[in-house]
């Protein structure tokens, strides 16, 4: 089955400096990777996603880059401020036999400081 | 405005007891999931459903049970509740059309004493 991971789990950046993101996955199949944001004590919810016939995706403030070829794929976030702070999680889609489903990777805690 | 519900918030329960946790969603989605949330391990998949009466092991079944009777209702049964399945458990649906978003409902924190 499809694997994420990410990293880092942690990061610390000032605010209005950039931060990034970084996920593998190892299926060749996954065609959609979503990112997803929780802050403390809320629900993820999802603020971009990229599919895999684009390699570049932006809204505002952030970005998504996918590259197929090494199979990774990033979230940027520029002029960073305290709202920002919260748990990304990085996502691939992977159609099953009977269904479709997300895998997550672990997680990555961004702290913006004042 | 799409709503993803969970029976409770916080649960507390002793070992060995049956535990069940609720999920309901309000906009027709076909796919139902539920996933376990642990510092350090991101959001794991338990069960997932496609289908009204089906359902699919996710990562980490065991331990867990699901049943979906109806379209709009998910439930995740803990037959013999333990310590280690002390979690944040969160429930999502996601429709099977072109849109893939995942929405995600608020959350039941259980405890296993």
């Amino acid at each position: 089955g499809e694997n994420v991971e990410q990293h880092p789990s942690t990061l610390s950046v000032q605010e209005g400096d950039s931060a990034v993101i970084k996920c593998t996955y190892s299926d060749s199949a996954s065609n959609y990777f979503p990112w997803y944001k929780q802050e403390l004590g809320k629900r993820p919810q999802l603020i971009i996603d990229i599919r895999s016939n684009v390699g570049e995706k932006k809204d505002q403030r952030i970005a998504v880059t996918l590259n197929k070829t090494a199979k990774h794929f990033s979230l940027h976030i520029t002029e960073t401020q305290p709202e920002d702070s919260a748990v990304y999680f990085c996502a691939g889609y992977i159609l099953t036999g009977g269904g479709n489903k997300l895998t997550f990777g672990t997680g990555t805690q961004l702290k913006v400081e004042l | 405005d799409v709503k993803v519900t969970q029976s409770s918030r916080y649960l507390v329960k002793r070992t060995g007891e049956k535990v069940f946790l609720e999920c309901v969603q309000d906009m027709d989605h076909e796919n139902m999931f539920w996933y376990r949330q642990d510092p350090g391990l991101g959001l794991r998949l338990i069960y997932f459903s496609y289908d009204v009466k089906m359902k699919e092991k996710g990562d980490i079944p065991e331990g867990y049970s699901v049943s979906r009777e109806k379209k709009e209702r998910f439930s995740l049964i803990l037959e013999s509740a333990s310590t280690n399945q002390t979690s944040m458990y969160l429930c999502a649906s996601r429709d099977s059309g072109r849109n893939n978003e995942q929405f995600f409902g608020p959350g039941t924190r259980l405890t296993v004493l």
